[in-house]
């Protein structure tokens, strides 16, 4: 089965600081991408970050990288020196690549407050 | 180009009614996706098309769900007889195409209320 665990239902940041958001993710596609979103209380879903299966470094994108573990089959999402425009709800999803599928799976997210 | 927009952005409605949902994705992608998503959880997928072809459909969208991408440009997904349970936001999204793999772009979603 294909799913995606996130087991930190709630963060909170002190402004200015880094923080670490939990994915592990389950497959057995040899082949797939890891995404991470952020939802703001506007309701949209932003891209943030990708990560390929195959990809020998760690995602990075300004503020945000990603700690890809692949034998521990964790995601995990970095966000340093967080701003109080940070606080929203934060989806890691994958979508296998083997096959052609269009589908991303997403797990359950976490609701990151930066407190000022 | 102004992104993926969807409309409404909020539709109440009665159980048992029909309603309809519009995509009109970003012009150059020629995949667009349908999610659910209820309050609390990550969004569920529901199909996709490339251009106008329908290529996947999830189990959880049963026969009084229908999505159409006529001209392979917007997409309308359809839910006949409402019921309680299809209260959620409906998401779309669109994608270049199969190679791309540098996130889909969602729009703002509908809101589905049944009363």
């Amino acid at each position: 089965a294909q799913k995606i665990t996130q087991t930190q239902p709630g963060m909170f940041v002190q402004e200015k600081e880094a923080v670490t958001l939990d994915c592990t993710y389950d497959t057995s596609d040899p082949s797939y991408g890891l995404f991470w979103y952020k939802q703001p209380s506007s309701g949209e879903m932003i891209f943030l970050i990708y990560q390929g299966s195959y990809d020998q470094q760690n995602a990075t994108e300004g503020r945000y990288s990603l700690n890809f573990q692949k034998a521990r089959k964790s995601a995990n999402l970095v966000i340093s020196a967080s701003q109080l425009g940070d606080s929203a709800m934060y989806f890691c999803a994958m979508r296998p690549l083997s096959s052609n599928t269009g589908k991303l799976i997403f797990g359950q997210g976490t609701t990151l407050q930066v407190k000022p | 180009d102004t992104g993926v927009s969807q409309d409404p952005r909020h539709k109440i409605t009665k159980r048992g009614q029909n309603v309809t949902f519009r995509c009109d994705p970003i012009s150059e992608h020629n995949r667009l996706y349908w999610y659910r998503q209820t309050l609390g959880q990550g969004p569920e997928f529901l199909t996709y098309f490339q251009n106008e072809a329908q290529l996947e459909k999830s189990r959880l969208l049963s026969d009084r769900f229908s999505a159409e991408r006529p001209k392979g440009s917007f997409s309308t997904l359809e839910i006949q007889r409402t019921e309680q349970g299809d209260s959620a936001m409906y998401l779309c999204a669109s994608s270049p195409d199969q190679v791309s793999l540098y996130g889909y772009t969602f729009g703002s979603g509908t809101r589905l209320t049944v009363v």
